[in-house]
């Protein structure tokens, strides 16, 4: 079992690029998870899914697009990357029961823009 | 504002007992998870506590007092491998997961 794949590890991009990160995931899990992880702060959820076909917005979506047309995939768009959004990445997905909704993540992306 | 307090960094003696505090102020309240996550890697699943009160698992447990807004991770018999960050997660009234900013344990031989 992968579990939850992220794909590309680490990218640099140049300020203005755009770049497409791809998180798969084998467990048939409904909920997926984009978060970016910043030093000295906590996990911030960008954006979100409940199921194939939808997509929500989290904390930190500016600047963000997802998409979720097959249920083992969700895709994370930077149109135009800023230096902001220097950050590690993590994708997660949960079966979505309330409660005791465990998160399995992802093994990270890390992004640099210059 | 919804609000998770840990600590930054704490250091233990390998063999040793740690407690790491977590304080929560959030709108609702429907569990508390503890993370851990070494250096470079994802956040693994530690615990989950929904009533007040301890929960064990082998090495490590997990306390929850709702009244005061507060929970401990303790780790028992420390080893060089819990060298790793500990992140507390609150679930709000909205389903929604609140981070701390995860507390950095270092173990010394």
């Amino acid at each position: 079992n992968a579990g939850v794949t992220q794909t590309p590890k680490f990218r640099v991009l140049k300020t203005g690029q755009s770049m497409t990160l791809l998180c798969a995931q084998d467990m048939n899990h409904e909920y997926m998870y984009w978060y970016r992880q910043d030093p000295g702060m906590g996990l911030r959820l960008i954006h979100y899914s409940v199921g194939e076909g939808t997509t929500a917005k989290g904390e930190v979506p500016d600047g963000y697009n997802v998409s979720r047309l097959k249920k083992q995939n969700f895709l994370l768009g930077l149109e135009s990357a800023a230096p902001s959004q220097t950050s590690v990445y993590f994708c997660a997905s949960s079966t979505g029961d309330s409660g005791a909704n465990v998160l399995t993540f992802g093994a990270g992306s890390r992004l640099t823009v210059l | 504002g919804q609000n998770i307090d840990q600590p930054t960094e704490m250091t233990a003696t390998e063999g040793a007992i740690v407690q790491i505090n977590c304080t929560y102020q959030t709108s609702g309240f429907n569990g508390l998870f503890w993370y851990q996550q070494h250096a470079g890697e994802a956040p693994t699943f530690l615990s989950y506590n929904v009533l007040d009160g301890l929960e064990e698992k082998g090495r490590f447990s997990s306390f929850l007092s709702r009244s005061k807004g507060y929970s401990y991770l303790l780790l028992k018999e420390l080893q060089m491998k819990d060298s790793a960050s500990y992140l507390c997660a609150v679930l709000d009234s909205n389903y929604q997961l609140i981070w701390g900013a995860g507390t950095k344990l270092i173990i010394k031989p």
